[in-house]
């Protein structure tokens, strides 16, 4: 299995929702990753978890939440998000300095 | 500062040319590596090659082949008798291998849209 499943695939919400987007992968990686890209543009780093723990957050406002339940799982929660924040946002994962694998993205539209 | 720069923003070619995409890099760290991902309209990145910096051999896989030049910071990509499944963002990344030690913390370049026309 050499996937990394993300869902939804899309997902709109309001201004004053509160929504998880959800990414897994049973690959045995260690390291897991969101990525945000806007339209046109090429995808931008935001968190990285490193054996479930949080290693780095690239100054990412806190209306993004990020979660790592087990190795397995990555979740992203949001709550407040803007219009600006309406993004494709993939997950990725990777065994350590190896090429990183990407699911397929949420296209998350605010509303 | 680590930057990737792929100057071509979009390259429309007829089914069977070759096409090479252009990708330079910056960095001040001896030990890097080097990516290139295809992004369909579907949006999953799809990996294709990596390469370290201390590994300057060309590579050829299928159709596509990859041309890596410490010397002129370049690691360019081409694709020979394109075909229309081709056609896609081409991403070529940069990794800092001890940043947070783990990997996938890629810096991308803007991408190259290719259009392979029948």
């Amino acid at each position: 299995d050499t996937e990394v499943t993300q869902t939804p695939k899309h997902l709109v919400m309001g201004m004053t929702n509160k929504k998880s987007l959800k990414c897994e992968q049973h690959m045995g990686h260690r390291a897991m990753y969101w990525y945000k890209q806007k339209a046109k543009k090429p995808p931008e780093l935001m968190f990285v978890y490193s054996y479930e723990k949080l290693s780095i957050n690239e100054s990412v406002p806190s209306r993004f939440s990020p979660e790592c339940p087990n190795s397995s799982l990555l979740n992203l929660h949001l709550h407040a998000l803007q219009p600006e924040d309406s993004a494709l946002y993939l997950c990725a994962s990777s065994p350590g300095i190896d090429e990183a694998f990407f699911g397929q993205g949420t296209r998350l539209t605010v509303v | 500062a680590q930057k990737v720069t792929q100057a071509q923003t979009e390259i429309s070619v007829v089914e069977k040319e070759d096409v090479t995409l252009d990708c330079v890099y910056e960095t001040r760290d001896t030990t890097y590596y080097l990516f290139w991902y295809k992004q369909p309209p579907s949006g999953e990145l799809v990996f294709l090659i990596r390469r370290n910096s201390f590994d300057e051999q060309n590579e050829i896989s299928g159709r596509y082949s990859w041309n890596f030049q410490k010397s002129t910071s370049s690691f360019n990509f081409t694709i020979t008798a394109s075909q229309v499944v081709d056609s896609a963002v081409y991403f070529c990344a940069l990794s800092e291998p001890n940043y947070g030690g783990s990997q996938g913390n890629l810096i991308f370049g803007k991408g190259t849209k290719l259009s392979v026309k029948p």
